[in-house]
């Protein structure tokens, strides 16, 4: 159980085209997702906190114009990158949990490349 | 910052061999996680120790903490070539007004286990 998947796994697109990436907990009801990025050979860092139903947080230096996150159910968070340019490639990863005192469960990422 | 360091950055052993990894921390816990990603995928969570515990096994795994020295090892005997992956410790600080908690991650260690 605990079955987190992430859609799409590969993304190529020009800059200045807006990308969707989506995170669904199959198997689970998650009261919180996280979205991680992550740079090659380097480690995860947080880029914001989802609560279903509420406005999600953000970490310092996260532009929440730029990374719009949507947590509409409690099996299903969203993660836009408007108007995305090149320094925005890299890999996006989802995790979500059911409720507090529960590791968290990674979707498999989400390589972006913007030309 | 709060994030951690691993030691060793990288990690080459032969196949029965095994291996130790080590994380330390800046600020106080609730608690250490241990994770593996393989390459180009999401965290595979591993073991959870809190920091009221020394010392807990899973199987070919054995995480040791010590608070006063705000460190932790994660030990896989009897490696195996499907151990190659990345490990990176994570530790939660605190739990947030919601209940859910923020992992901060450490810089990973990249363990090549050669047949």
């Amino acid at each position: 159980g605990a079955v987190v998947s992430q859609h799409p796994s590969w993304v190529i697109c020009k800059s200045g085209t807006s990308v969707k990436i989506e995170c669904r907990s199959l198997d689970f009801q998650a009261t919180t997702m996280f979205w991680y990025r992550q740079f090659p050979k380097q480690s995860l860092m947080l880029m914001a906190t989802s609560n279903e139903g509420s406005k999600a947080t953000y970490e310092q230096g996260v532009e929440k114009d730029k990374f719009l996150i949507n947590h509409a159910s409690l099996t299903l968070s969203t993660l836009t990158v408007t108007s995305a340019h090149p320094e925005d490639s890299s890999f996006y990863i989802c995790s979500a949990s059911r409720y507090s005192n529960q590791p968290q469960h990674f979707g498999d990422g989400t390589r972006l490349s913007i030309l | 910052s709060q994030q951690g360091e691993e030691d060793p950055q990288a990690l080459s052993i032969q196949e029965g061999e095994n291996a130790t990894m080590n994380c330390s921390y800046k600020t106080s816990i609730n608690n250490l996680q241990w994770y593996r990603q393989n390459s180009g995928r999401g965290l595979v969570h591993l073991i959870l120790i809190r920091s009221n515990e020394r010392e807990k096994h899973s199987g070919r795994l054995r995480v040791t903490l010590d608070t006063s020295k705000k460190s932790s090892s994660l030990l896989i005997t009897a490696s195996r070539a499907a151990d190659t992956a990345s490990y990176f410790c994570a530790t939660v600080g605190s739990i947030s007004n919601f209940g859910n908690e923020k992992l901060t991650f450490g810089t990973g260690t990249r363990l090549t286990i050669i047949p």
